[in-house]
């Protein structure tokens, strides 16, 4: 079945580092493709997506390329807060039938002052 | 506006005891999906219901597992005879098709299940 894998944690990093969380899937399809973020205390948010090859997901600073070639789907941020501690969560989607999410085991991510 | 709301946010059961957790999606998403959150497992889907259409069962670990949706918007899923395993953080989300076709999932707080 598809899987998603992600780089083991936690990562900690200080702040304004430049941040890259590996992601990588197994498909039988053509799958869209997301990256989910858990702050301490709250739930799942939707942090960014891309649905085809190329696309380039952005949001808050993050982003992620879609890559067929190497079925990944690295996260990277230039400078990051001590805001953006949380766990991320990679994960893939049918692009038909249920969509329903298959994630990868999730990074934990601090970033000290 | 209103986001996916679950109650209860935590509930403490014995072992053997049945469980009901609720689930009010966003209104108007027609699809609506419960996930499970646990230290062994990480996220798994569980089930998944989209309008009249018969539900996606494929994810219930087990038969004392079942879940319904009330007139197309509220959800329970309900845990029989509840064993220490079925201890986790219950997700439940909803979605609705978005114009690039993606079902664009927004979840709720969750529910922390723990069995004693």
């Amino acid at each position: 079945g598809d899987s998603v894998t992600q780089m083991e944690g936690p990562v900690t990093l200080s702040e304004e580092a430049f941040l890259t969380i590996n992601c990588t899937y197994t498909a039988t399809g053509y799958p869209s493709l997301f990256w989910y973020v858990q702050y301490p205390g709250e739930g799942l948010q939707l942090l960014l997506k891309a649905t085809k090859a190329d696309d380039k997901g952005s949001n808050k600073g993050f982003e992620a390329t879609y890559r067929k070639e190497t079925t990944s789907f690295h996260l990277e941020k230039g400078s990051v807060q001590v805001s953006d501690s949380a766990v991320y969560f990679c994960a893939l989607s049918d692009r038909e039938g249920a969509q329903k999410l298959v994630f990868g085991q999730g990074t934990r991510l601090t970033i000290n002052p | 506006g209103a986001g996916v709301s679950q109650s209860p946010s935590n509930k403490v059961t014995e072992k053997g005891k049945d469980v009901e957790l609720r689930c009010d999606p966003i209104s108007g998403h027609t699809a609506l999906y419960w996930y499970r959150q646990s230290l062994g497992q990480g996220l798994e889907f569980l089930i998944y219901f989209q309008g009249n259409s018969a539900p996606d069962k494929s994810g219930l670990p087990s038969d004392r597992f079942s879940a319904e949706r009330t007139g197309g918007s509220v959800s329970t899923l309900t845990i029989q005879r509840t064993q220490q395993e079925d201890s986790a953080v219950y997700l439940c989300a909803s979605s609705f098709r978005g114009r690039d076709r993606t079902y664009e999932q927004y979840f709720g707080p969750g529910t922390r299940l723990t069995v004693t």
